[in-house]
């Protein structure tokens, strides 16, 4: 079945550094991914989304890389804040339909 | 614009009881879906509203079901509660139904079922 998941748990980085969030998917046929941020107590905030027909989207601070050779999403932050403490999901959906999560991977800010 | 909010923020219900959730989409969204995220857990997919009709259902049971406004405002209700349905609830919404746009989540309903 459709199955999105992480391959780091945790990640902690040192503030200013850049962070690098990595994630795989297994239903090649999704055409839309994108990556949220959760913060304690709090609703999925979207941080960038990419369409299939991409590899690379940029936004403040922020870059999604889409590999589909090899089914990977990359989520970077730049210049990492402590706000930026929180757990990242991503998610792949197909053709408007219901977004599949991974189970979230936390990133702690060292300052 | 006062985003997707939902209520209550929090509730406590006894199992086999019965719950209704609420969500009020952003300003100018039309689709509404509902996701259950268990403790340290990703959501998972419910279902969606649009048009006032359930577009798709993800893998929960008949005690799961729901309702779209006029208005696009959504319900959520849940049956026959089990200790097993504590979870936050979650309310997104987007626009255009069929076609993948921004989803916005609420804040979500934390459900204790005891």
């Amino acid at each position: 079945g459709e199955s999105v998941g992480l391959h780091l748990p945790t990640l902690s980085v040192q503030e200013g550094d850049n962070s690098i969030i990595n994630c795989a998917y297994s239903n090649s046929a999704s055409d839309y991914f994108i990556w949220y941020k959760q913060e304690s107590g709090k609703g999925p905030q979207f941080i960038i989304d990419i369409r299939s027909n991409m590899d690379k989207r940029q936004g403040q601070r922020v870059t999604v890389l889409l590999n589909k050779t090899v089914k990977h999403l990359s989520l970077q932050i730049a210049a990492t804040q402590p706000g930026d403490s929180a757990v990242y999901f991503c998610a792949e959906s197909k053709y408007g339909n219901k977004l599949v999560f991974g189970a979230g991977t936390i990133l702690r800010v060292k300052s | 614009d006062a985003g997707v909010t939902q209520s209550p923020t929090h509730l406590i219900k006894t199992r086999g009881q019965q719950v209704t959730l609420r969500c009020s989409p952003k300003s100018g969204h039309d689709t509404v879906s509902w996701y259950q995220q268990a403790l340290g857990q990703g959501p998972q997919f419910i279902f969606q509203y649009y048009e006032e009709e359930e577009r798709q259902r993800g893998n929960f049971p008949d005690r799961f079901s729901g309702h779209q406004f006029p208005n696009y405002s959504s319900e959520l209700n849940v049956n026959a509660l089990l200790l097993g349905d504590s979870a936050l609830y979650l309310c997104a919404s987007s626009w255009g139904g069929d076609q993948n746009t921004e989803a916005f989540f609420g804040q979500g309903t934390r459900l204790t079922v005891v």
